[in-house]
């Protein structure tokens, strides 16, 4: 089946900081899809991606569909506090997630 | 409101007895799927229904069993034979539209905790 790498596996940064993870495919992919999970609750839709090359923001968020169709970005801009959790991307395809990304923020 | 609830919220049990997690939906979507995440890890594939009636083993189905027997009701047993079952779970849904989104709705899932 088709691997998800997402990197880095962690991030420890300060507030007001901007931040930037990545999701890499074996396989090509139609969508791309990001989720955050706060600690203790399940993962919630951030963000997704249709097309290659499409670029989308959310507020603070933004991400990219790479134009190889394998492999996605996110960014956060000016972290804050509650931005810390669980960050995964995944396909609407499989159903499979990447290992997470885990974000802290240090006020 | 519609949404998916799971409970318990937090289960303790003796090594060696089954226990089931209950997951139920009222979003009107067709599959359901359950996953399980071990502390620092992502979501691993336990099962998945797309239809009533209907299941498939995930990447991890060994020692869980589930049913669908009504689309709005997807629970997971998690059986003596499972060896190491303390976890969080997850349970998800998704429409099956041939357009739009499709992406998945999470409960809030349940610890289980393994004495």
């Amino acid at each position: 089946g088709q691997q998800l790498n997402q990197s880095p596996q962690s991030m420890f940064i300060q507030e007001g900081e901007d931040v930037s993870m990545n999701c890499t495919s074996s396989s090509i992919f139609n969508t791309w899809l990001w989720y955050k999970q706060d600690p203790g609750e399940g993962p919630v839709l951030l963000i997704a991606l249709y097309k290659a090359g499409e670029l989308t923001s959310n507020g603070r968020l933004t991400a990219q569909f790479g134009i190889t169709r394998k492999d996605s970005f996110l960014n956060i801009s000016a972290s804050i506090p509650s931005d810390v959790g669980i960050y995964f991307c995944s396909n609407n395809n499989d159903m499979r997630f990447g290992a997470g990304t885990r974000l802290t923020v240090k006020p | 409101d519609g949404g998916i609830t799971q409970s318990p919220k937090y289960l303790f049990r003796k090594e060696g007895q089954n226990v089931t997690l209950s997951c139920e939906q009222n979003l009107n979507h067709d599959a359901m799927y359950w996953y399980r995440q071990d502390p620092g890890q992502g979501l691993r594939l336990i099962y998945y229904s797309q239809i009533v009636n209907d299941f498939q083993k995930g990447d991890i189905a060994e020692g869980y069993s589930v049913s669908r027997e009504k689309k709005e009701s997807f629970p997971l047993t998690v059986t003596s034979a499972q060896k190491n079952p303390t976890a969080f779970y997850l349970c998800a849904s998704r429409a099956l539209r041939p357009s739009g989104a499709n992406v998945l709705t999470f409960g809030a899932g349940s610890r289980l905790t393994v004495l």
